[in-house]
C-alpha cells in the first residue's frame, strides 16, 4: 500500500463547475500538506499549503486537512478550462522528504 | 527572477549508452533535489543535496545513477549504462531550506527515452 493514495481520473466538468479532488494517506506523521498543479510537460508549480487540520482558501481554490480521517481535499470554485491540468498532493513531516500522490488528471470542457 | 532551469529538455538514447541532465537552481537556494516521475505517477526524490553536501540519497540506484553538485550550485544527473526502465521525466527542484516543508521549485523536466 503506498503511503499517498490519489485516483488517477481523468475527471471530466464542464466550465463552471466545483470541482473536488481527493488524497487519503496512512502516515500520522504528516504535518505539511500541499498540492501542486502540473500542466502537460512542465514542472509542478505550488498552488496550495496547508500546515496540520483545517481550511485555507486562496481566490477559487479551497484546501482542507483532515487530520483524524488521515485526509485531504482541494476545492476548485467556477472551474475554467485554464484549470485543466494534473493535480499532485504532496505531504511531509519536519524535515522529511515530500511525498507525491500519483496525479488526478482534471479536464475543464468550455 | 529566474526560475530553475533543466537542460537538455529531452534525450533519446540506445539502451547501455550514458546521460547526464544538468540543473541550474533558483539563486540563493541552498537545497537541491532530483527527482523521478515516471509515467502517470507522482514524482520519487532520488536526491537531495543541502549545499554540496548530499542529505538524502536512499533512493538512489547507485549502481548506475550519480550526483553532484559542485560548489553548491549548478547539480548534475549521470545514469550510465541507462536501461529501458529509465526512460521517464527527471525533475530537479530547489528550495531555501528543507527544515520545515518550504516550498519546493521545480524545473521543466528532462524527458529521457532509452530505446
Amino acid at each position: 500500500q503506498k503511503e499517498v493514495e490519489q485516483d488517477p481520473g481523468p475527471l471530466s466538468v464542464p466550465e463552471g463547475a466545483i470541482v473536488s479532488l481527493n488524497c487519503t494517506y496512512s502516515n500520522s506523521a504528516f504535518q505539511y500538506f500541499m498540492w501542486y498543479r502540473q500542466y502537460s510537460r512542465k514542472g509542478p508549480e505550488l498552488l496550495m499549503y496547508t500546515y496540520s487540520s483545517g481550511n485555507k482558501e486562496d481566490g477559487r481554490f479551497t484546501a482542507q486537512v483532515d487530520k483524524s480521517s488521515k485526509y485531504i481535499s482541494l476545492f476548485i470554485r467556477d472551474s475554467q478550462p485554464s484549470d485543466s491540468a494534473t493535480y499532485l498532493c504532496a505531504m511531509t513531516s519536519y524535515g522529511n522528504k515530500l511525498v507525491f500522490g500519483a496525479g488526478t488528471i482534471l479536464r475543464v470542457k468550455s | 527572477e529566474a526560475g530553475v532551469v533543466q537542460s537538455p529538455r529531452y534525450k533519446i538514447i540506445e539502451k547501455k549508452q550514458p546521460v547526464a541532465f544538468w540543473c541550474n537552481p533558483i539563486s540563493g537556494h541552498n537545497t537541491l533535489y532530483w527527482y523521478l516521475q515516471n509515467l502517470g505517477q507522482g514524482p520519487e526524490l532520488l536526491i537531495r543535496y543541502e549545499n554540496e553536501e548530499a542529505v538524502d540519497d536512499s533512493q538512489l540506484p547507485k549502481d548506475r545513477f550519480s550526483a553532484e553538485r559542485l560548489k553548491g550550485v549548478d547539480s548534475t544527473l549521470k545514469i550510465q549504462p541507462a536501461e529501458l526502465g529509465d526512460s521517464a521525466v527527471y525533475l530537479c527542484a530547489s528550495s531555501l531550506s528543507s527544515r520545515g516543508a518550504g516550498e519546493l521549485f521545480f524545473g521543466e523536466g528532462s524527458r529521457l527515452t532509452v530505446l
